[in-house]
This record gives C-alpha cells, sequence and structure tokens, in this order.
C-alpha cells in the first residue's frame, strides 16, 4: 500500500543551524501522488507548509524547501538556518490514487534552541 | 475564510461508554470532510471521509463509525470505547487531492 516514512524525532537544533528532516515514500496505487509537508507549531492547529504534485520539482514556504524525488522516492524538508520559531511537529504526507486519502509520517518533533 | 470547530475540545471516558465526537465547518458549502486519528507517540492516520451528506467511506477501521447529517456537520461515533480509542482526533476540510485545513482537534482518554 502507499506509506510514508520519515526521520524519527525528537531532533534538536541551534539556532541558525540547518536542517533536514528525511521522508521517503512508497506509493503503488499511483506513480505520481501529491506529496505534502504540514507542521503543527504549540498551542496551534495542522497545517499545510508546503505541497509539490509534479515530480522533479521544489516547494518552498517560509523558509523550508521540499524537492520531489521519483528516482528517490524522497520528499526531505530542508532549511538553511532554522530560528526558534520553527519548533513544531512536521509531518510528511502522500495523496494516493484515491485522492481523498492521506497518508501522513509519524511526525518529526523540532526544537530549536537559543 | 473557512472555520472548523470541534467539540469537544478533551473527552475523559470509560472503557465499554459511548462516544460522539462532532465537527463542523463554516464558510464552505458542500465541503469534503475527514477525520483523522493520532494515537499518542502514533502515526497521524486517516478514518473517514464524506464527499456529500448521508454518505461516509471508511478508510481504517477501528470500531468507530461516522456520519454525515448535515453539509456542514460531521460525526465521529462508538457505542463502547476501547483503550485503544485513546488519542488525538482531527476533523479536515480537503478539497480533493488539495492539502485542506484542519481543526484544533479533539483529545480523547479512555481509562
Amino acid at each position: 500500500g502507499d506509506s510514508v516514512t520519515q526521520t524519527e524525532g525528537p531532533v534538536t537544533v541551534s539556532e541558525s543551524e540547518s536542517l533536514i528532516i528525511n521522508c521517503t515514500y512508497s506509493a503503488t496505487s499511483i506513480a505520481y501522488p501529491n506529496l505534502f509537508w504540514y507542521v503543527r507549531y504549540p498551542g496551534e492547529g495542522l497545517q499545510l507548509l508546503l505541497k509539490v504534485i509534479t515530480a522533479g520539482q521544489k516547494g518552498s514556504s517560509r523558509g523550508f524547501e521540499a524537492t520531489y524525488n521519483k528516482e528517490t522516492t524522497s520528499f526531505h524538508l530542508q532549511k538553511a538556518s532554522v530560528q526558534e520559531s520553527d519548533s513544531a511537529v512536521y509531518y510528511c504526507a502522500l495523496g494516493g490514487s484515491n485522492y481523498n486519502v492521506l497518508y501522513f509520517g509519524s511526525g518529526t518533533k523540532l526544537t530549536v534552541e537559543p | 475564510a473557512q472555520t472548523i470547530h470541534q467539540w469537544p475540545v478533551a473527552e475523559i471516558k470509560a472503557v465499554g461508554s459511548p462516544l460522539s465526537l462532532g465537527c463542523t465547518i463554516k464558510g464552505k458549502s458542500s465541503p469534503n470532510l475527514y477525520w483523522y486519528w493520532q494515537a499518542t507517540g502514533g502515526t497521524l492516520q486517516q478514518l473517514f471521509y464524506s464527499i456529500t451528506v448521508g454518505q461516509v467511506e471508511s478508510v481504517v477501521q477501528l470500531n468507530l463509525s461516522a456520519s454525515r447529517p448535515k453539509d456542514d456537520q460531521f460525526i465521529l461515533s462508538t457505542e463502547k470505547l476501547l483503550l485503544s480509542h485513546s488519542g488525538f482526533y482531527l476533523c479536515a476540510w480537503r478539497p480533493t487531492g488539495g492539502a485542506g485545513y484542519f481543526g484544533p482537534g479533539t483529545r480523547l482518554t479512555v481509562l
């Protein structure tokens, strides 16, 4: 079936350091799934961070980037310089052949230390 | 702009007791509605979705049921709670294939 595997948390980094949260996917129901990164900040609801629906393309938002790599079936989330305000739980997700179903990774809790 | 309201915010229930969680969305007509669940330390899983009033599709079987009694309302329920039902329940609105908007969630503790 369709599934997503992402970096096990928690992850702690210092402010201004770079970050990568790994996400790999398995899509058996569809050749080119839609890929998403969601984020839940402390005290807030889950919200979309970025979305890419075309293989080879990059999505970006709030300084974060993720590239849809069909060859390695990956969608890693990266940021060159993190800030304390980036502390949150990040979820990678995949939309399979049933466009009404989303498959989420287990979530990665990121803590950015000052 | 659409708003999603979930109730209750938190619930503590006994094993074997019934449960009803609600979700309403305002500002969006004929929304696609979704229920998700995350056990503590677990993965966020989709439980149900509904494209139209009266129709609900199940994605993951957890001895739960869902109903769509109104265009803007989605209900999650069970007659007998299990310990394994504990967790965080999220309601969402998504356009088909799209990213979507999530409600604030309900924290359920089953004792």
